[in-house]
């Protein structure tokens, strides 16, 4: 969906080294959210944020942060990658509680 | 930890047939919904059944709730090789106050013309 954009689509990183993903949209949505899928796991909730003073954390948040830097932007961060971070990640936006979540196309991230 | 779990993991059928698949999940929802992933890309919409509905249609899908047997079935019918995707049944559901959407594992389907 060209209303939800991440950057980058693809990224390789090392052991350590802190990254950032970016998510923007154009839908007007207050709620964003991120995510993790890996193979035969389907989707965890990382973090999300229902507005820009209200971030929550999802089921599993350890090792990444996020920050709202405003109503159509949300980022993702790695403080320090690991290769178990290795999955594709996207981010969602929805306009309402419990309405339809607009995902991304998805980043894909190697750590090596 | 998921709360829905679709079944089977995998399906394989002919154009013309129908699909159906299902998910089960462990808690009281507002809603359950249904998305689509092609591979290696972000998921779609496909259809929300609320909790006080039994049953919803759009286009060749039709959806099932059954909030005492806590299961939803999604039947897709006369296929296409292009219905060929991952799909992911979604439930709503209070956490800790927040409303959030758990995804099941999913469901591949592979139709062959």
């Amino acid at each position: 969906d060209a209303d939800v954009t991440q950057t980058p689509r693809n990224r390789i990183t090392k052991t350590g080294k802190r990254i950032m993903l970016e998510c923007s949209q154009t839908k007007g949505h207050d709620r964003m959210y991120w995510y993790r899928q890996d193979p035969g796991l389907g989707l965890q909730l990382i973090y999300y944020s229902f507005d820009v003073k209200d971030i929550n954390k999802g089921e599993i948040s350890d090792g990444y942060s996020v920050s709202r830097q405003a109503q159509a932007k949300f980022s993702l961060s790695l403080e320090s990658a690991i290769p178990n971070q290795t999955a594709l990640y996207f981010c969602a936006t929805s306009g309402s509680e419990g309405e339809t979540q607009y995902f991304g196309p998805g980043t894909r991230l190697l750590v090596l | 930890s998921q709360q829905g779990e679709e079944d089977p993991q995998a399906l394989s059928i002919q154009e013309g047939e129908n699909a159906t698949m299902n998910c089960s999940y462990k808690t009281s929802i507002n809603n359950l919904q249904w998305y689509r992933q092609n591979s290696g890309r972000g998921l779609v919409h496909l259809i929300l059944i609320r909790s006080n509905e039994r049953e919803k249609h759009s286009g060749r899908l039709r959806v099932t709730l059954d909030t005492s047997k806590k299961s939803s079935s999604l039947l897709i019918t006369a296929s296409r090789a292009a219905d060929t995707a991952s799909y992911f049944c979604a439930t709503d559901a209070m956490n800790s106050g927040y409303s959030t959407l758990t995804f099941g594992k999913g469901t591949m389907l592979l139709v062959s013309p």
